[in-house]
């Protein structure tokens, strides 16, 4: 499967304790995106990179949130000191420079926060 | 600020019956407009873009700037069809796409 790839699916930690999830996009693809779902609503967006750059941040990416794309390839998005509030699935997609709109978003990473 | 807005958030027709999925927006200058599915236990998928103006699986959807409206449409409707369908709009100056909070689309045998 050549598609975007995100690691863990699922994960399951205590409030207060740190998270990250990986995304490794489609390996063409210059930009690289994260959104934050929650039941019953659709995905919000958190951030994006263009290569290795963090071009545009949510306000919804508070400063116990962080994302990195070092050297332009696979992304992680660290969730510092957990609230219950957190809880959501995070989806990483990816698209191309010249393609506007197509987003090829993967499977998503789950957060349950206890 | 740029918002999508879709009214239903579940849909449910019979096989064959003609379906229509709202979708309202609000932007101050030209935006792109998207239709996304998500089908059971599959990623989500776009499904459609205005700019293309093309039939996708028999959908068609138009944009209509008077009303800020993108409804999207199949005069038949088909089982497969059942998904989640979330409508998208992208600014002119950034690259971010805002969702709809989604329309669940059953069709019904």
């Amino acid at each position: 499967d050549t598609g975007v790839s995100q690691d863990p699916r699922h994960k399951i930690t205590k409030r207060g304790q740190n998270v990250t999830f990986r995304c490794d996009p489609i390996s063409e693809h210059n930009r690289l995106y994260w959104y934050r779902q929650t039941l019953g609503q659709g995905p919000e967006f958190l951030t994006y990179f263009q290569n290795e750059a963090q071009l545009e941040k949510s306000r919804l990416l508070s400063d116990r949130f962080s994302a990195e794309r070092p050297k332009g390839s696979f992304s992680t998005l660290e969730i510092q000191r957990t609230e219950q509030g957190d809880s959501a699935m995070y989806l990483c997609a990816s698209s191309r420079d010249l393609v506007t709109g197509e987003l090829f978003f993967g499977e998503g990473s789950r957060l349950t926060v206890l | 600020a740029q918002r999508v807005t879709q009214p239903e958030k579940l849909l449910s027709v019979f096989k064959g019956a003609p379906v229509e999925l709202k979708c309202n927006y609000s932007y101050s200058g030209s935006p792109e407009l998207f239709w996304y599915v998500q089908y059971s236990r599959q990623r989500l998928q776009l499904l459609l873009r205005h700019i293309s103006r093309e039939s996708i699986k028999g959908f068609t959807a138009d944009l209509n700037k008077g009303e800020t409206s993108f409804h999207l449409k199949k005069p038949f409707a088909q089982e497969e069809d059942s998904a989640m369908y979330y409508c998208a709009l992208k600014g002119a100056s950034g690259s971010r796409l805002t969702f709809g909070e989604g329309t669940q689309l059953t069709v019904n045998p």
